[in-house]
Order: structure tokens, then C-alpha cells, then sequence
């Protein structure tokens, strides 16, 4: 099993470009969740999905589409790009959503 | 809402000790999760506890007191290796729906071995 993939590793995006972020696993797990990792601020939740077809918004959601069309891909789309999204992405997933989540290796976007 | 509080950073003597402790508040306290995250990796898991007292593996142990909203990991015997963030994380019950249940993380204790 490949686990929880996410492309890309680094991206350099300029203000009002858009750009999905791809997450994957191999796992038939059926939780999913972005998180944003900033310095000082800890993981916080940007949206999760229960299942295909099912999403939902976690704490800090603005700025952020998901879909889950399939139960091994969860996308997160940022619409148009503003520094205050520069952080680290980390995609994680879970049989559901009371069990442990196993994270992907992360993406590292810096917004100019 | 929830209120997690854990050390921001802390240091160490290799082969010693450490406790790293964290605090919360919550209202529909249903399990606590400890994850440690080497600097540019992802977290990884390291221990669950959902009911009072200790859980043990290997040279990691994680306390909780459900009734104190507190809850350590105890590393033993530490490795250079062992430098790294750990995160506390608290699952809370909302209540039925497809959203019942949420997972909020600490800031996270850096921790630092030394030689």
C-alpha cells in the first residue's frame, strides 16, 4: 500500500491563481481531511469527507472547495490564491472517522 | 469549542526522561491522540486513550485523567532521534449526524535532545 499520497511536494502560486491540491489513498478509508499547518497555529481542519459524495466544513474552510467523487481522492481546490494561505497542506484519512488518521506526506505552498 | 494547552518547547538529555503534558476542555470528550511530527514529515501516531490510566509501548507511555482534562506522554530512555514536535489531539462527540465526531490538535511541544 502507497498510503496517503498527496501532489504536489511544493508549489509557488501568485495571488488570485487557483490550484487543486490531489490527495490519495489506497487504503478504502473512508474519513477524510485537509488540515493547514502554520506556525504557532497547530493542525487546523479545512474540510472533511465522511464518504464519497459527503463533504463538510472544519474550522477554517474560507477560500477552500473539496469534492469527494470517489472514495480514494479528496482534492482540495484553492479558488483564488491569497498569501494568508501560505502554509503547509496536510492531507490525512481514516477507516472513519473515529479511528486513527494516518496524514500524507504534505504540501508546501507559498503564495507571493 | 475546545481549549488544548501543551508546552511550546522543551529540552532534553539523551538517555534521560521526559514528561510532556497537555490540558484541555472539552464537552463530549470521546478519545485522546498523541502524534509526533519530525520537522518537514507529517505526524505520525504514536498513542490513543480514551479511558483513565496509562497505556505503554515500548519506551512511550500516555497518561490520561479524564476527570483532571489532562493528559501526559512519557518518553524513556531518550534517542537524538526522539527530537521532534508532539502533538496532543482531542476527540470530541457532537452528537448523531454524519459529522459526530471531531478531532482538535494541540500547538504542539518541540521537543529538543541533547547530547
Amino acid at each position: 500500500n502507497a498510503g496517503v499520497t498527496q501532489t504536489p511536494k511544493f508549489q509557488v502560486l501568485k495571488t488570485g491563481q487557483s490550484m487543486t491540491l490531489q490527495c490519495a489513498q489506497d487504503m478504502n478509508h473512508e474519513y477524510m481531511s485537509w488540515y493547514r499547518q502554520d506556525p504557532g497555529m497547530g493542525l487546523r481542519l479545512i474540510h472533511y469527507s465522511v464518504g464519497a459524495g459527503i463533504t463538510d466544513q472544519g474550522e477554517v474552510p474560507n477560500g477552500y472547495n473539496v469534492s469527494r467523487s470517489t472514495t480514494e481522492d479528496f482534492p482540495l481546490r484553492l479558488l483564488s490564491a491569497a498569501p494568508s494561505q501560505t502554509s503547509v497542506y496536510f492531507c490525512a484519512s481514516s477507516y472513519d472517522r473515529q479511528e486513527t488518521q494516518y496524514f500524507g506526506p504534505g504540501t508546501r505552498l507559498l503564495v507571493l | 469549542g475546545q481549549n488544548i494547552d501543551q508546552p511550546t518547547e522543551m529540552t532534553a538529555t539523551e538517555g534521560a526522561i521526559v514528561q510532556i503534558n497537555c490540558t484541555y476542555q472539552t464537552s463530549g470528550f470521546n478519545g485522546l491522540f498523541w502524534y509526533q511530527q519530525h520537522a518537514g514529515e507529517a505526524p505520525t501516531f504514536l498513542s490513543y486513550n480514551v479511558l483513565d490510566g496509562l497505556e505503554e509501548k515500548g519506551r512511550f507511555s500516555s497518561f490520561l485523567s479524564r476527570s483532571k482534562g489532562y493528559s501526559y506522554l512519557l518518553l524513556k530512555e531518550l534517542q537524538m532521534k526522539d527530537s521532534a514536535s508532539y502533538l496532543c489531539a482531542v476527540r470530541d462527540y457532537l452528537g448523531s449526524g454524519a459529522g459526530s465526531y471531531q478531532l482538535t490538535f494541540g500547538k504542539g511541544t518541540k521537543l529538543s535532545v541533547i547530547p
